[in-house]
């Protein structure tokens, strides 16, 4: 069973316009959710994280998330895109999954920024 | 090192020989993980060790695949028998505990031929 899914495989956006990347999660049980960014030929880096505290939850290069409960989404979003976001996109979920304690991900979202 | 390191970065393997992957984890971190991922898809879940607990294997995809780890230290994953579908890049990723965030090494990119 899917736990974490990314709606959008691929997102090609105009730089400077507003970017939004979806993620829903089916965990029924207290879960901490994560977005992870791999930019071209590098490795996997945090770009923000939700614990607990505040739904709306901001991270480095002006990307903020917001968690949702009651649709189980946490998107991702930025108001305004720059070249140098483009790069691969990843949900993570970590809590009770499937009986045992993972981290899982989903399968990414590749944002492309247009000049 | 301050950081997640996974040896060897490449390797490339003749069918049905058997390789050994190695990550080194961020000194103090307990929870350590391993990630298959193939060419431009997600990361698919290998097994997750835990301090002392009994590691979750539930992602292996066959008994070719095994991990140990040894204390709270490095971790090493050995495929047997290589196939061609076993090519991917394998991520290791350590953390301190359960739902902290994972910091993740370079990847050792497997190549079967």
């Amino acid at each position: 069973a899917q736990s974490v899914t990314q709606l959008d495989s691929q997102v090609p956006v105009f730089e400077e316009a507003p970017v939004e990347l979806r993620c829903n999660y089916s965990s029924s049980v207290s879960v901490y959710l994560f977005w992870y960014v791999q930019y071209p030929n590098q490795g996997l880096q945090l770009l923000l994280k939700y614990l607990s505290g505040s739904t709306l939850v901001k991270g480095i290069n002006g990307f903020e998330a917001e968690f949702n409960k009651s649709q189980t989404s946490f998107h991702l979003r930025k108001p305004s895109v720059h070249i140098s976001d483009t790069a691969e996109y990843f949900c993570a979920v970590s809590g009770l999954i499937q009986g045992a304690q993972k981290l899982v991900f989903g399968q990414g979202t590749r944002l492309t920024i247009n000049p | 090192g301050a950081g997640v390191s996974q040896s060897p970065s490449n390797k490339v393997t003749e069918k049905g020989k058997d390789v050994e992957l190695r990550c080194d984890p961020i000194s103090g971190h307990t929870a350590l993980y391993w990630y298959r991922q193939r060419l431009g898809q997600g990361l698919e879940f290998l097994i997750y060790f835990q301090g002392n607990s009994a590691p979750d294997k539930s992602g292996l995809p066959s008994d070719r695949f095994s991990a140990e780890r040894t204390g709270e230290s490095v971790s090493t994953l050995t495929i047997q028998r290589t196939q061609q579908e076993d090519s991917a890049v394998y991520l290791c990723a350590s953390s301190l505990g359960r739902h902290t965030e994972a910091f993740f090494g370079q990847g050792t990119r497997l190549t079967v031929v």
